[in-house]
């Protein structure tokens, strides 16, 4: 079985400030983590993807995340927030299911970037 | 560019009557999911079909239908059945048996009640 826990459904930062957005992972197998963000009436665009390999992933638009297995956390942070960073946030871990990629979601945090 | 196209992006639905949202995909991918959004909910399977001809039940396939005649389409009917049908509906893809794929997203259709 596998769940992730976003730990905030809403963070305020002000522009330039840097943003931290929490996630807890559970899973019976090494997880496959990922980070999508989600624009108004938009679909998910992926951010970054953890799979094992360096535990310190780089993604779009200045995003990176650590995987830090002892803590079951994968912390998604950005140095200094832009007014366009201001979307909806999900933290997915996926875990194979009989060869398939089946994705649990967290339920989102809502980014809002303040001027 | 390759993508994953859904249309309507909005649809109204009376009482009793099915609707259907179309999903297509030109990324070659094998697989294919439908997701629902409810606010506060994140994202919840409906049904994934990892072959042409073939799909299974996600989390909460009750009162929703699917095919998967082409590898290129993957069709969801909202049936009379589903007595709650108002969500945010996604479609996603993805490369099938390989770990860590992510999905790739099209952009939503939207289903309200008239």
């Amino acid at each position: 079985a596998q769940s992730v826990t976003q730990l905030d459904s809403h963070v305020s930062v002000s522009e330039g400030t840097p943003v931290l957005l929490r996630c807890n992972y559970s899973s019976s197998y090494s997880p496959s983590l990922f980070w999508y963000v989600q624009h108004p009436n938009k679909g998910l665009q992926l951010l970054l993807k953890y799979t094992s390999a360096a535990t310190l992933v780089k993604g779009i638009n200045g995003f990176e995340a650590e995987f830090k297995k002892s803590e079951t956390s994968f912390h998604l942070t950005k140095p200094s927030a832009h007014m366009s960073d201001a979307a909806e946030y999900f933290c997915v871990v996926s875990g194979i299911t009989g060869g398939g990629n089946k994705l649990t979601f967290g339920t989102g945090t809502q980014l809002k970037v303040e001027l | 560019d390759g993508g994953i196209t859904q249309s309507p992006k909005y649809l109204f639905r009376k009482e009793g009557q099915n609707v259907t949202l179309s999903c297509e995909q030109n990324l070659n991918h094998d697989a294919m999911y439908w997701y629902r959004q409810d606010p506060g909910q994140g994202l919840r399977l409906i049904y994934y079909s990892q072959i042409v001809n073939d799909f299974q039940k996600g989390d909460i396939a009750e009162g929703y239908s699917v095919s998967r005649e082409k590898k290129e389409s993957f069709p969801l009917t909202v049936t009379s059945a589903q007595k709650n049908p108002t969500a945010f509906y996604l479609c996603a893809s993805s490369i099938f048996g390989r770990e860590g794929q992510p999905q790739h997203f099209g952009d939503g259709t939207r289903l309200s009640i008239l």
